[in-house]
């Protein structure tokens, strides 16, 4: 039981890249959620989604969109990566509210 | 933006020794509080999930109160042992889709 699942777990991009993070659920969990953790800020959340086919802004959504086009899978793109979006990535689903995080991936922007 | 603060940002504890920290939260729309342990280079597990005032969780040597009519959560662990060593998240539900707003975390350091 594989749990919640990123890929890729490190990155580096140059500034004006772009790139997807994928997220994978095999807990047949309606929510997902991806939140970015910098130091001293702790976990922000950026977007989420209640279903298949939905998508919501969270607390920091500029610079990023995201995609559910199956239940299993909650994709985070950046279109054009900056420096300000170096961080480290947790994709979350949930179960009567119970978070269930994947290991993170660490993205550096240069 | 919902305030949820954690402190102390970080604690030094001998082992052996029993320790505390706190959360606090809005008193206004709370729908529940969670704990997370979060080890480093791992993901953030659940500890808890507290809904009613008042009530006490307990899971072997931690244990968590809930106080929703003052906002805020206590997190106690008795007998420190290394490997309690983390960072400790609470987390604020307002009931919402969005999910959870963390603090910032409590790390705690168990020292032999």
């Amino acid at each position: 039981n594989a749990g919640v699942t990123q890929t890729p777990k490190f990155r580096v991009l140059k500034t004006g890249q772009s790139m997807t993070l994928l997220c994978a659920q095999d807990m047949n969990h309606e929510y997902m959620y991806w939140y970015r953790q910098d130091p001293g800020m702790g976990l922000r959340l950026i977007h989420y989604s209640v279903g298949e086919g939905t998508t919501a802004k969270g607390e920091v959504p500029d610079g990023y969109n995201v995609s559910r086009l199956k239940k299993q899978n909650f994709l985070l793109g950046l279109e054009s990566a900056a420096p300000s979006q170096t961080s480290v990535y947790f994709c979350a689903s949930s179960y009567f509210e119970e978070l269930f995080f994947g290991e993170g991936s660490r993205l550096t922007v240069l | 933006i919902l305030n949820v603060e954690q402190s102390p940002q970080s604690l030094h504890v001998q082992e052996g020794d029993s320790t505390n920290f706190t959360c606090s939260f809005p008193s206004s729309n709370f729908y529940a509080l969670h704990w997370y342990r979060w080890e480093t280079a791992k993901s953030p597990e659940a500890l808890f999930v507290m809904t009613l005032n008042g009530d006490e969780k307990k899971k072997g040597r931690i244990s968590a109160t809930l106080n929703t009519k003052e906002g805020y959560s206590y997190l106690y662990i008795k007998g420190s042992q290394p490997e309690d060593s983390a960072t400790y998240l609470c987390a604020f539900s307002g009931g919402g889709a969005d999910g959870l707003t963390f603090g910032k975390g409590t790390h705690l350091i168990i020292q032999p």
